[in-house]
Order: C-alpha cells, then sequence, then structure tokens
C-alpha cells in the first residue's frame, strides 16, 4: 500500500518571501500521479498543482512549482513570493494509475501561516 | 467556487439521531466520493460511486448508509453514531474513477459534531 508522509505540521514565512512544503512517498509502482491541494479556512480542498511520474519536467503553477525527484520518491512543493492567501492546510496525494486502485491517498497536512 | 456543494455546513446530533449529507455536484461528472477528515489523520476515503453505482467501501461502518440516486447527487445517511464520528465530512467529484489524472473537486464538507 503507498503512504504519503509530511513531516512539518507546521511552517511560517514572511509575506512575499519563498517557502518549501516537503512531502516524501512510498510505493513500489512506477507511473502514478501527486497532487498538491490547499484547504483555506473555508474548508474547500483546492488543486494546486499536479505531477505526472513519467513526466521529468517539474509542473508550474504561476506562483508555485514543484521538486520532484522520483528516485527519492519526494514531491515538495514551492511558493513564491507568498500572499496572504496562500495561508491554509497544504497536503499532498498520491494516485495510482492502476484500475482497481483509483483513491486518493493523502498525507497528514501542513499548515502554512503567513506573516504580513 | 468548486462546483461541488455540501449541506448542512454544520451538524449537531446525538447518538440515537438520525440524519443525512448532502451533496450535489453541477460539473457533469460521472464519480462522487465521501472522505473522512479528522485532526492530524490522514483524509479517509470512505465511499466511491461511479455512475450511481458503489464500486469501493472501504471497511465503513453499517452506521454510515450512502446513496447516489443520480450522478449529481449523493448522501451519507448516519444513524446510531458514535462520539469518535465527529469530524469533517468531505465529498468530492471527477470525470470518472478510471483515469488517474482526473482532479478530484471537493465540496467545503460538513463538520460533525455527535453528542
Amino acid at each position: 500500500a503507498q503512504t504519503v508522509t509530511q513531516s512539518q505540521p507546521e511552517m511560517s514565512v514572511q509575506e512575499a518571501e519563498t517557502v518549501t512544503l516537503s512531502c516524501t512517498y512510498d510505493t513500489s509502482e512506477s507511473d502514478y500521479y501527486l497532487f498538491w491541494y490547499k484547504q483555506p479556512p473555508s474548508r474547500q480542498m483546492i488543486l494546486v498543482i499536479r505531477q505526472e511520474a513519467y513526466k521529468q519536467q517539474n509542473a508550474t503553477e504561476n506562483r508555485f512549482s514543484v521538486n520532484f525527484q522520483k528516485a527519492a520518491k519526494s514531491f515538495s512543493l514551492k511558493i513564491s513570493d507568498s500572499q496572504l492567501g496562500d495561508a491554509a492546510m497544504y497536503f499532498c496525494a498520491y494516485r495510482s494509475t492502476n484500475f482497481g486502485n483509483e483513491k486518493l491517498t493523502f498525507g497528514t497536512g501542513t499548515r502554512l501561516t503567513i506573516i504580513p | 467556487e468548486t462546483g461541488v456543494t455540501q449541506t448542512p455546513r454544520h451538524l449537531v446530533m446525538g447518538m440515537t439521531n438520525k440524519k443525512s449529507l448532502k451533496c450535489e455536484q453541477h460539473l457533469g461528472h460521472n464519480a462522487m466520493y465521501w472522505y473522512k477528515q479528522s485532526a492530524k489523520k490522514p483524509l479517509e476515503l470512505m465511499f466511491v460511486y461511479s455512475l450511481e453505482e458503489r464500486v469501493e467501501n472501504n471497511s465503513v461502518p453499517s452506521r454510515f448508509s450512502p446513496e447516489c440516486p443520480n450522478s449529481s447527487h449523493l448522501f451519507l445517511h448516519l444513524h446510531t453514531l458514535q462520539p469518535e464520528d465527529s469530524a469533517l465530512y468531505l465529498c468530492a467529484s471527477s470525470q470518472d474513477r478510471a483515469l488517474a489524472k482526473n482532479i478530484q473537486y471537493f465540496g467545503a464538507g460538513t463538520r460533525l459534531s455527535v453528542l
């Protein structure tokens, strides 16, 4: 079974600075998807970024980028130019491509605080 | 707004009550999910529906009973719950359940407190 570990329960960053949230996972599969979701105080989980394991190029979405290290099974999220609206819980998630094993496996999350 | 709406936002119930959680998606998706989110624990998948058919039940106690009358609506019927069932219950939908790249869109959840 796959597991996802987020070792930083809480992080804080000064507004306009850069912060990196870490995520590691364990799997024996070669193809899969990794996701970062954001859950603000409104509780609605929103997708931040998605990465396919077969793509070597790191995904980017505006101020959000990932550092995907497949051999190390690491999938960190970098937030540049942090804004107050980035304050939220961030969850890393894994999804197998095998049919019949479609559930999203989540980590325990990292609470990000933005300091004005 | 993700196109997935959950009601009610908050629910307090006694252990002998019967209540239902409702989820509606306006995205034309074919798969819907119930998750349980407890403090300091990863989200737990409870049920998966694909084209209104239940395809996965992750060993959830029978006091939780899902219903999917059509592809846009999903219910979670609750009865004789325990205090440890207090949690945030999240509904999600995706285009279909098969493609791994499909994004799951989440509702804002129902915060359930069992007294």
